[in-house]
């Protein structure tokens, strides 16, 4: 099974400050997907990466997509208290009937 | 809210009741899922239906039951339950055979205590 290992498993930063958030996949990528939770909530899409060196941005959350290195880094410019939470990244199996995740980063921004 | 509907939000129950989890979509989606959320654990997969069909099971006890009796969908019927079992019951939905460029949409979960 897919394996999907997250760093660092928390985070604890100072508003305004920059951070990085990293996936790793013990498989091939065939869809990496990057997930945020409230604690005790559901959690709600970024976004998706799919081909190598694919890069997309959301606001000021960029995700980048290193394909050889079945790698993805999410990265949070000027953080700001609403970024807080969990971010989880998941990725597609290879028969597609299932998404695993990895076991999530928690993230705090201190105003 | 994403389209996907959980109730209960909230559920605590005796290990001797039998209870069950509702999850219902509104966006056409044809695949539905139930997730198990531990502490400090990866989400765990428990169930897939494609096309109303089940298509995988993770080994899951058989104290947990699921049923989906249309696309639109899913129930997980729990009985004589552990307190092992007490985590946030995730569903999700999304088109069959992938999780496209949109993902998985996940429900707002089920927070389970087991007394």
């Amino acid at each position: 099974s897919q394996e999907l290992e997250q760093s660092p498993q928390s985070l604890i930063v100072q508003e305004g400050k920059n951070l990085t958030i990293n996936c790793t996949s013990s498989k091939t990528l065939y869809g990496l997907y990057w997930y945020k939770q409230k604690y005790g909530e559901g959690l709600i899409f970024l976004m998706m990466l799919q081909k190598g060196g694919e890069e997309k941005s959301h606001e000021k959350i960029t995700a980048k997509l290193d394909e050889k290195k079945q790698q993805s880094s999410l990265h949070i410019t000027a953080s700001q208290p609403s970024h807080a939470g969990i971010y989880l990244c998941g990725a597609d199996s290879y028969n597609n009937n299932d998404m695993r995740f990895g076991a999530g980063t928690r993230l705090t921004v201190k105003p | 809210e994403t389209g996907v509907t959980q109730t209960p939000r909230h559920l605590v129950m005796g290990m001797t009741n039998k209870k069950s989890l509702k999850c219902e979509q509104h966006l056409g989606h044809n695949a539905m899922y139930w997730y198990k959320q531990s502490a400090k654990k990866p989400l765990e997969l428990m169930f897939v239906y494609s096309l109303e069909e089940r298509v995988e099971n993770n080994s899951v006890p058989s104290r947990f039951s699921p049923e989906c009796p249309n696309s639109s969908h899913l129930f997980l019927h729990l009985h004589t339950l552990q307190p092992e079992d007490s985590a946030l019951y995730l569903c999700a939905s999304s088109q069959a055979g992938t999780g496209g460029i949109y993902g998985y949409t996940f429900g707002s979960g089920t927070r389970l205590t087991v007394v």
